[in-house]
């Protein structure tokens, strides 16, 4: 049982393209993340939600708590948003869980 | 401000050894949370430390344990090493108790056991 969902798995778009990543959760929640991954290990939180929907220039972040879901945007994609993303549901303090990841190719 | 600094960043290990990773928080964080990354099983929390008391922890055997020191500083222990504790460990501090704080990744120690 996987207590959050992410798909797609795997994604390549062409540069300029919007692009959507989608998570879904069964845990109750407290805060959401949206990590990027690059190749190295190296991760950073994008954005960190409980409610609506937040903005980082080309990057936007919503969640429906009553739906139990949240998606991540990218507007206008270019090759160095190239990366894996990772949703990462927290119930209580740091205790995440994870989804699988999408692995984001941007073609130039 | 000094991010999330994390030693060894890489170590080979043998089965039946036992290993000791340290993780220093941004200075005035006071959690300290772990997680294993592999490529099975993807991201898993290890362990949350807050203020010198584990808070939370995962599904893991006991040979995983950590501890937290009086600044904040922690440190993981895995205790006789199996091959599938190869992995990347990462560890992520927070200002405080809440999960809507922030969080803060370290680069990771990448464990391979041999």
């Amino acid at each position: 049982k996987n207590e959050v969902e992410q798909s797609p798995q795997n994604l390549t778009a062409q540069e300029g393209e919007f692009i959507t990543i989608n998570c879904s959760y069964s845990v109750g929640i407290s805060a959401l993340h949206w990590l990027q991954q690059h190749p190295g290990g190296g991760i950073v939180s994008l954005f960190m939600l409980s409610s609506g929907k937040k903005k980082h220039g080309r990057l936007i972040a919503t969640i429906n708590i009553q739906e139990k879901h949240s998606s991540l945007h990218i507007t206008a994609s270019h090759p160095r948003d190239s990366a894996v993303y990772i949703c990462a549901v927290g119930e209580t303090g740091n205790q995440f869980y994870f989804g699988t990841g999408t692995s984001l190719t941007v073609i130039p | 401000k000094a991010g999330v600094t994390q030693t060894p960043r890489y170590l080979i290990k043998t089965r039946g050894q036992q290993v000791t990773l340290s993780c220093s928080p941004i200075s005035g964080h006071r959690s300290v949370s772990w997680y294993q990354q592999t490529p099975g099983q993807g991201l898993q929390f290890l362990f949350e430390y807050f203020s010198e008391t584990q808070r939370n922890k995962g599904n893991f055997p006991g040979r995983f344990s950590g501890r937290q020191f009086s600044n904040s500083r922690s440190e993981m222990n895995v205790s006789t090493l199996e091959l599938g504790d190869s992995a990347l460990y990462l560890c992520a501090s927070s200002p405080g108790g809440a999960t809507g704080a922030g969080l803060f990744f370290g680069e990771g120690s990448r464990l391979t056991v041999l």
